[in-house]
């Protein structure tokens, strides 16, 4: 079974400081999503990645598929962005049994203060 | 268009009851997933349906856990005999198909059981 870590656990930032979260996982995956969850309990898909690099807006989420490793990175932070950041990758190949069950980390709780 | 729908949003349940939870994917979505997210802990994967393939059911706790989904589009989760560590909130996730594909997530259900 794959594990995951994240890190830090919690973390708070002044309104616009760049803010990582780290993701580490034990076993190689097809695909790394990165989950947004507000205080609300809704949760949001932010990025799904296999390899590479992908932005969205202030958002960038990276993936080191050798050091098994991805990485969130917003910048200009702002309160608007306080919530808990998860981590769940998919292991296994697309068609392959199991494929598409994902393991999740306990998240990063984001506090960003004005 | 929609996004995925969860009722109730809040359930209150005494012990030894029996709760349904109801889950209504995005439309065209193929793929549904049921997970749950307890007090402190990360989320965890339940059980998965894929069209009319026969559900992945290897993350249920007990077996007094089922679901079902009815015309490959609405699910129920069902849980019987209610204990109190089945106080949680169960998420409900669509996407367009298994594979590479996102996953996008209800508002979920809150179950305390009393």
């Amino acid at each position: 079974k794959n594990e995951v870590e994240q890190s830090p656990q919690n973390l708070t930032a002044q309104e616009g400081e760049f803010i990582t979260i780290n993701c580490s996982y034990s076993v190689g995956i097809s695909a790394l999503h990165w989950l947004q969850q507000h205080p609300g309990g809704g949760i949001v898909s932010l990025f799904m990645l296999s390899s590479g690099k992908k932005k969205h807006g202030r958002l960038i989420a990276t993936i080191n598929i050798q050091e098994k490793h991805s990485s969130l990175h917003i910048t200009a932070s702002h309160p608007r962005d306080s919530a808990v950041y998860i981590c769940a990758v998919r292991s296994g190949l697309d068609s392959g049994a199991g494929s598409y069950q994902l393991t999740f980390g306990k998240g990063t709780k984001l506090s960003v203060i004005p | 268009g929609a996004g995925v729908s969860q009722s109730p949003s809040n359930k209150v349940t005494e012990k030894g009851k029996d709760v349904e939870l109801r889950c209504d994917p995005i439309s065209g979505h193929t793929a549904l997933y049921w997970y749950r997210q307890s007090l402190g802990q990360g989320l965890e994967f339940l059980i998965y349906f894929q069209g009319n393939s026969a559900p992945d059911k290897s993350g249920l706790p007990s077996d007094r856990f089922s679901a079902e989904r009815t015309g490959g589009s609405v699910s129920t989760l069902t849980i019987q005999r209610t204990q109190q560590e089945d106080s949680a909130v169960y998420l409900c996730a669509s996407s367009y198909r298994t594979g590479s594909y996102e996953q996008y997530f209800g508002p979920g259900t809150r179950l305390t059981v009393t």
